[in-house]
Parts: structure tokens; C-alpha cells; sequence
């Protein structure tokens, strides 16, 4: 069975300083890992994966994400937040067979 | 290039009855998943069609089920529903050949059980 964890109900960032939301995984075997985004009333919308090879994975809008696996984390990051990264984020574990995902982590970002 | 479609955006259903929601995949993607996200949670896997058949299914009772056309296009149908139905549901599309890519996902219906 694989599992994500995501320990942050909420993450509150002041614009221009950098954000970090956290998610820790369980699976056997290689781990798939992505990260979505999801706007209010709206779809998820596919950031950015991990599958192999380097530990730090770039994606969409500047994001970037830091694989360990000796800590089985898949942390998501960003330098400088901007108030439209405000929204609802999602780890997810898998594949494009099936895919678990996290309960989310609201971002919200302050002027 | 055309992304997933779902229709409709929207439905009110009372209990007992029964429901259809569809979902057109992204163009060149053969792959549909249907996922059921309830308020405050994550998506949770229903289940997954390629080539017509049912592939994969999460812990969702028989009361869930769907269909695969030659198009692609797919059919999510919820039968003698409950309160407890009422969340977005979500469609995915993927292929085979982008294995561990990640899915695009439509912007989901919203389906209230009253």
C-alpha cells in the first residue's frame, strides 16, 4: 500500500520570502511522486514529478521540489512566494495507474 | 489543445436516485481515472479505464461504476445515491506512454445529494 502524509494543514508566507510545504511518503518499491496545485472550484493542476535521477526536481511557476529518500520526504519549495501562489496543494504518490494523494496544505501568501 | 472536459459542471440529485457524469480525455491521451474529492480531503481513486476496461479500482462499492468508449470519452454512473456521495468528482486522463508522468486533470463536477 502507499500512503502520503501532509503535516501542514496551513502554510502562511509573507510575499517575497520562501515557502516550503511538506509531505512524507510510504511505498515499496521506487517511489513515483508529483505535486499539484488546485484553485478554488477548479481541477488539480500537475506542478511538478519526481521519478529519477536528480534529488531536486524543477516544475511549473518556479517551483521546485527536494526528494530524500532516506527521510522519505518530497518537500515543495519556492524561493520567493507570490500572493497568486495562494491555493490548495497536493503531494501524491504513484503512478499514472493510481495515484494516492495527500489531504492538501493551503498556501496562503501575505502582501 | 483541447484539455479534459467534464460535463456538467453542476447537478443537484436527490437520494436513491442515480447519476451520469462525463468526461472527454485530453487529446492524445487514451487513459481515463475517476477520482471523488469530498470537502477538506484529497482525491481518492474510484477507478481507471484503458482500452474500454475496467483496469484498477479503488474502495468504492459496486453502487460505482463506469464505462470506456472507443473514443476515449468515458462515463462515470453513481446508482441509489447517499448523502455521502456529494463531493467534485474529478476526471483524469494519461497514457501509457507518458508512465509517471502525471495526469491532466477537467475541473470536475459538483454533485449535491439532497
Amino acid at each position: 500500500a502507499q500512503s502520503v502524509a501532509q503535516p501542514e494543514d496551513q502554510v502562511n508566507v509573507a510575499e517575497g520570502n520562501p515557502l516550503t510545504v511538506k509531505c512524507t511518503y510510504s511505498v515499496s518499491g521506487n517511489p513515483y511522486l508529483f505535486w499539484y496545485v488546485q484553485y478554488p472550484n477548479r481541477g488539480l493542476q500537475f506542478l511538478l514529478k519526481y521519478i529519477t535521477g536528480d534529488n531536486l526536481v524543477k516544475g511549473s511557476y518556479g517551483f521546485e521540489a527536494e526528494f530524500n529518500k532516506s527521510q522519505t520526504s518530497f518537500h515543495l519549495k519556492k524561493p520567493s512566494a507570490l500572493v497568486s501562489d495562494s491555493a490548495l496543494y497536493f503531494c501524491a504518490v504513484g503512478n499514472a495507474g493510481k495515484s494516492t494523494f495527500g489531504d492538501g496544505t493551503t498556501l496562503t501568501v501575505k502582501p | 489543445d483541447a484539455g479534459v472536459t467534464q460535463s456538467p459542471t453542476h447537478l443537484i440529485k436527490t437520494r436513491g436516485q442515480q447519476v451520469t457524469l462525463r468526461c472527454s480525455p485530453k487529446s492524445g491521451h487514451d487513459t481515463v481515472s475517476w477520482y471523488q474529492q469530498a470537502l477538506g480531503q484529497g482525491p481518492q481513486f474510484i477507478f481507471q479505464y484503458y482500452e474500454e476496461e475496467e483496469r484498477q479500482r479503488g474502495n468504492f462499492p459496486d453502487r460505482f461504476s463506469g464505462h470506456q468508449f472507443p473514443n476515449y470519452s468515458s462515463e462515470l454512473n453513481v446508482n441509489a445515491l447517499l448523502l455521502g456521495d456529494s463531493a467534485l468528482y474529478l476526471c483524469a486522463s494519461s497514457s501509457p506512454l507518458d508512465t509517471g508522468y502525471g495526469y491532466t486533470f477537467g475541473s470536475g463536477t459538483r454533485l449535491t445529494v439532497v
